[in-house]
């Protein structure tokens, strides 16, 4: 399987920050990693598809980059409601899998 | 509304049994691939399986493959994971989800959750 890493696990910032959270893949997964945003007690919510593709009604401060094996998603001015846990997921090879998640904590 | 509803959770002893459901609404059941999805308390999410659009074809994780048995009723848009042969490693929040197309997709509508707790 994919082993799929995100780095931090946990990252502490601030109303209007810029914050950069990364994905690595074991193997080239081409651009197919999608960015999930989960909030506690929530259910996933997609936020990326495809690499860079906003999913439709998500906010335009979020966008992600990458291909092959290193990816980002960036959020350019962090609001309150940003404040949850990040997954990455890679959909080039059965099965999926998932990143550890990274949690966006207030600082 | 585009919706998917769980339920089905329970509380399980090691060796037992439970029946998932997920109810869908808003959208063309039967054209889509859905799957589900686990989260242990705390931890990540973990891919459990797929079903095809028809049906015909599944798909399971290592960890499930053997125990766990989905299925589909198109005729009442609802989703069904069947668990047997449960360990406290199962233990977890159970989500269905859609897929935006195909097997390979991400996971565009999620459903809620139900919890699952194996414990003796």
């Amino acid at each position: 399987d994919v082993q799929m890493t995100q780095s931090p696990s946990t990252l502490s910032a601030s109303v209007g920050d810029r914050v950069t959270i990364t994905c690595r893949a074991s193997e080239s997964i081409s651009g197919w990693l999608a960015w999930y945003q989960q909030k506690p007690g929530k259910a996933p919510k997609l936020l990326i598809y495809e690499a860079s593709s906003l999913q439709s009604g998500v906010p335009s401060r979020f966008s992600g980059s990458g291909f092959g094996t290193e990816f980002t998603l960036t959020i350019t001015s962090l609001q309150p409601d940003d404040f949850a846990t990040y997954f990455c997921q890679q959909s080039n090879t059965f099965p999926p899998t998932f990143g550890g998640g990274t949690k966006v904590e207030i600082k | 509304e585009v919706q998917l509803m769980e339920s089905g959770g329970d509380l399980a002893q090691p060796g037992g049994s439970l029946r998932l459901s997920c109810v869908a609404s808003g959208f063309s059941f039967d054209t889509f691939v859905m799957s589900w999805v686990r989260q242990a308390p705390g931890k990540g999410l973990e891919w459990v399986s797929t079903i095809g659009a028809t049906g015909e074809n599944t798909y399971y994780a290592k960890s499930a493959k053997g125990r766990f048995t989905v299925s589909r009723d198109d005729s009442k848009n609802t989703l069904f994971l069947e668990m047997n042969s449960l360990r406290a490693g199962d233990t977890a929040v159970y989500y269905c989800a859609k897929t935006v197309s195909t097997v390979n997709d991400p996971f565009d509508i999620w459903g809620q959750g139900t919890m699952v707790t194996v414990s003796s």
